[in-house]
């Protein structure tokens, strides 16, 4: 079993749609969880940072983890056009070693 | 904002040539990463830096070798290109964050796409 599992899609949605995104883990010594954001050709940005289990919220992005189910997710509300790219879900143990998903392509339909 | 450069967008290589990729970052931060990313494989960890002239194997250290000289400068070199190698090639660096050494928030650069023939 993966480390991190991130089903790739792609995901395709029209405008002013909900996105939901999703990845499950294995190990549970995680303690903080990020989104990144990749559009094409260009390198990841961070999108969201949490170490918490709930809800973060930050504009149209909600960061949610449940650290019991080993699972978390990207929700975007109000998807536009500029929002499609490839979104990995990355996390970190105490030594702060991180582990990436494979990335989820998000088009938003105009 | 935190800015990470690397030195080619693009770049075209013989196979056997040695390669340089650069990469440079202005937010003082202590550690650097050197990332490749593959279709289907997502971001595999090749080398990483958490002090001047210090380096740690990452994943997939073969074929490759880093030098880091000063803070701001971290380099990728592989020493006999192949084309297994070729590859979108990410840098990026962070800082740990206060007291309780949590998190690593890492900012990457836009990436080198290196081709070998």
């Amino acid at each position: 079993q993966k480390e991190v599992e991130q089903d790739p899609g792609p995901l395709s949605v029209p405008e002013g749609a909900i996105v939901s995104l999703n990845c499950t883990y294995s190990n549970s010594a995680f303690q903080y969880f990020m989104w990144y954001r990749q559009y094409s050709r260009k390198g990841p940005e961070l999108l969201m940072y949490t170490y918490s289990s709930g809800n973060k919220e930050d504009g149209r992005f909600t960061a949610q983890v449940d650290k019991s189910s080993k699972y978390i997710s990207l929700f975007i509300r109000d998807s536009q056009p500029s929002d499609s790219a490839t979104y990995l879900c990355a996390m970190g143990d105490r030594n702060n070693r991180l582990a990436f998903g494979k990335g989820n392509q998000v088009v938003v339909i105009p | 904002d935190v800015k990470v450069t690397q030195s080619s967008r693009y770049l075209v290589k013989r196979t056997g040539e040695k390669v340089f990729l650069e990469c440079v970052q202005d937010m003082d931060h202590e550690n650097m990463f050197w990332y490749r990313q593959d279709p289907g494989l997502g971001l595999r960890l090749i080398y990483f830096s958490y002090d001047v002239k210090m380096k740690e194997k990452g994943d997939i250290p073969e074929g490759y070798s880093v030098s880091r000289e000063k803070k701001e400068r971290f380099s990728l070199i592989l020493e006999s290109a192949s084309t297994n190698q070729t590859s979108m090639y990410l840098c990026a660096s962070s800082f740990v964050l206060a007291v309780t050494g949590r998190g690593e928030k890492l900012f990457f650069g836009s990436g080198t796409q290196l081709s070998v023939l």
